[in-house]
């Protein structure tokens, strides 16, 4: 199994708190991702990473903002939370791109309630 | 639009009986990359199979068989003989040619696969 590990594995929190989730993998991959699941909606982008300090916007950013200043940790953070972001998220890394686009590993995912 | 479409939302099935997940995806790029990754009720996702758009061979892992065809952007996953460990959510996703900022992936929706004793 890749070695990612989500903190925390569930969270409740209130309407407007910032929330902060960690994803730290072990295993030196250049590229980091996070993704919310929905019912309906499969899995969609939030943000990326393709190295420490750089990031960029996936499919459903507004709302949300990362970090990277290591290369084993990437947070998502959820500057005032709302409802609509309650959700499962999961983080994924891939190599480096080497012959053709790698597969994503995934974390077990964090389950976050908006109260 | 949808990058990659996958019709079926759920499907039963009695368990040794085969099915197949359809897979249709749509993309202008001459190069790219089809996944299938499964979800079991523990909620991980885990990797089954990657297929690159120059290579159109079938490919078989024991029960699991897919079929990749460019003419109709098809990539269907089949499950022979299926059994009850095989009840999960499964979802295709598509990559277009990377760049040096990183391989998106796009998923569909899923297809959630019971298969009942």
């Amino acid at each position: 199994d890749a070695g990612i590990t989500q903190s925390p594995r569930h969270k409740v929190t209130e309407t407007g708190t910032p929330v902060t989730l960690r994803c730290h993998q072990t295993e030196n991959h250049r590229y980091m991702y996070w993704y919310r699941q929905d019912p309906g909606h499969g899995l969609r982008l939030i943000h990326y990473s393709y190295g420490v300090k750089d990031t960029d916007k996936g499919e459903v950013s507004d709302g949300y903002s990362v970090s990277r200043s290591k290369t084993e940790d990437f947070l998502l953070t959820l500057e005032s939370a709302t409802s609509s972001q309650t959700s499962v998220y999961f983080c994924a890394i891939s190599e480096q791109q080497g012959v053709g686009n790698q597969p994503q590993h995934f974390g077990d995912g964090t389950r976050l309630s908006i109260l | 639009a949808q990058k990659v479409t996958q019709a079926q939302t759920e499907i039963s099935v009695v368990e040794k009986e085969d099915v197949t997940l359809d897979c249709v995806y749509e993309t202008r790029d001459t190069t790219y990359y089809l996944f299938w990754y499964k979800q079991p009720p523990s909620g991980e996702l885990v990797f089954l199979i990657r297929r690159n758009s120059f290579d159109e061979q079938n490919e078989i892992s024991g029960r699991y068989s897919w079929n990749f065809q460019k003419s109709t952007s098809s990539f269907n996953f089949t499950i022979t003989a299926s059994q009850v460990v095989d009840s999960a959510v499964y979802f295709c996703a598509l990559s277009e040619a990377g760049s040096s900022t990183g391989n998106q992936f796009y998923f569909g929706t899923g297809t959630s696969l019971t298969v009942i004793p």
